[in-house]
């Protein structure tokens, strides 16, 4: 199966900072429609988990802006600018490339 | 908007079964393949599987076939998922989520069954 690691399973970030957050696939994620696989998601307490990007750098829909997703092959990244109160919280990488879809370790992103 | 509406935390005796239900609204519940993912603080996120609810097929992550089976009602716009001969490794917050087949994101989640299992 296919293996994701973010490598930060915690990562400290100050309100109106850039974070971060990195996602290595041990294959390619890249299919021959020429589209990654890869979505990331954001989990806060109390709230139901949201999808962020897809194909490495959609967002979905009603995601702010600096939600920026990026990269190919087997790294990835999830960046974040100008960080907000709101942004604290569990973020995962997942790949649908191939079954059984693996989701990453995970990262929180904590307040200094 | 489109919900996913789970069944409350089950407390349950190691040997015996369970059966979760996610309940669909806001959309058309046989247009979208739903998905099972446990998550346990160890483990993380894991996924279980996906059926179709149009035609009931399944695909499991051979980890979890023989431990979760995964039914539809499509006149409730229900899904289910069954866990069999639970041990306390099945302890875990379950979690269903909508598939958009276009773009394959999980693009609605549940809030989440958590399930405790002990004697």
């Amino acid at each position: 199966q296919i293996t994701l690691t973010q490598q930060a399973e915690s990562l400290w970030v100050s309100p109106g900072e850039k974070v971060s957050i990195t996602c290595r696939a041990s294959q390619s994620l890249l299919y021959t429609d020429g589209k990654h696989y890869l979505s990331w998601y954001q989990q806060r307490p109390g709230q139901t988990t949201k999808a962020l990007i897809y194909h490495a750098s959609i967002r979905t829909d009603g995601v702010p802006t600096r939600f920026i997703g990026s990269g190919s092959g087997t790294e990835f990244t999830l960046s974040i600018e100008d960080v907000q109160p709101e942004d604290i919280a569990l973020y995962y990488c997942l790949q649908t490339l191939k079954k059984p879809w693996t989701f990453g370790g995970g990262t929180k992103l904590e307040l200094k | 908007q489109v919900q996913l509406q789970q069944s409350g935390a089950e407390l349950v005796k190691p040997g015996t079964s369970v059966k979760l239900s996610c309940k669909a609204s806001g959309y058309t519940f046989t247009s979208n393949h739903m998905n099972w993912i446990k998550q346990t603080t160890g483990q993380g996120l894991e996924w279980i599987g996906i059926i179709n609810p149009g035609s009931g097929g399944t695909s499991y992550n051979v980890k979890f076939k023989g431990k979760a089976t995964l039914t539809v009602d499509k006149s409730s716009s229900t899904a289910f998922m069954q866990l069999s001969s639970l041990t306390p490794e099945d302890s875990a917050v379950y979690y269903c989520a909508r598939l958009l087949q276009s773009s394959y994101v999980m693009d609605a989640w549940g809030q989440g069954a958590s399930v405790t299992v002990s004697s």
